[in-house]
């Protein structure tokens, strides 16, 4: 079972406009939660990466938060561009082994 | 951010060939890699995790016979598919961490079709 579920599983959204995406995740303990965004054909390239003790983190047009109390982490869009158009990817590391759980992903596109 | 790079991008090859996946890390020390699969529309599945100068850990249900993975120095690591067949066709990534629980910097992945 994924402990790692994302939400939506796709969205499109018009050029300018901001979306939240959501992760909920049963990893438990963890040591860090991070986003990736994926271009299609490309590897991972990070976003953010948050402890347990962080509520919140940005890069740029993009937020994390994140809520160890209810394991649930949100990334939020500002002002989409069409180059935001990718798959946006949860990933909690674990505490005890440190290994990577992936969410299956949520793609977003983005219109002119 | 540190960078992996993964060569071939993509390739294709004929059912029963073997074919060699390289990742490297350009400008730091990885003591770790990992590999990983994934398929269309799915999240990154770990196939093995692979330290330097030691045999790699395979996850359960990847056959090592089949995917061999060797770290002989601290900025490259490969993958062979062996005897590769049409269901082993899929993207494969890699990822290179400089310690435990450091941040993880992704190949950019390599789009194997086996015909």
């Amino acid at each position: 079972k994924n402990q790692v579920e994302q939400s939506p599983q796709s969205l499109i959204i018009l050029e300018g406009k901001n979306c939240t995406l959501q992760c909920n995740y049963t990893v438990s303990p963890f040591s860090n939660l991070r986003w990736y965004k994926q271009d299609t054909g490309r590897g991972p390239v990070s976003l953010t990466i948050m402890t347990f003790s962080e509520n919140t983190k940005s890069n740029g047009r993009y937020t994390a938060t994140l809520d160890a109390d209810t394991k649930q982490s949100s990334l939020h869009i500002t002002a989409s561009q069409l180059s935001d158009s990718a798959s946006y990817i949860c990933v909690v590391s674990h505490s005890n082994d440190y290994k990577l759980s992936f969410g299956a992903g949520t793609t977003v596109t983005v219109r002119a | 951010g540190a960078v992996v790079s993964q060569h071939p991008s993509w390739v294709i090859c004929k059912s029963g060939t073997s074919v060699k996946i390289e990742c490297r890390s350009l400008d730091f020390q990885a003591t770790t890699m990992f590999w990983y699969r994934q398929f269309p529309k799915q999240s990154l599945m770990l196939m093995a995790t692979s330290n330097e100068g030691s045999k790699a850990t395979y996850e359960q249900g990847v056959e090592k016979d089949k995917f061999l993975i060797n770290h002989a120095s601290l900025t490259l690591s490969t993958l062979t598919v062996t005897s590769a067949h049409p269901e082993d066709s899929s993207f494969y990534i890699c990822s290179a961490r400089v310690g435990v629980d450091t941040e993880a910097f992704f190949g950019q992945g390599t789009r194997l079709t086996v015909v």
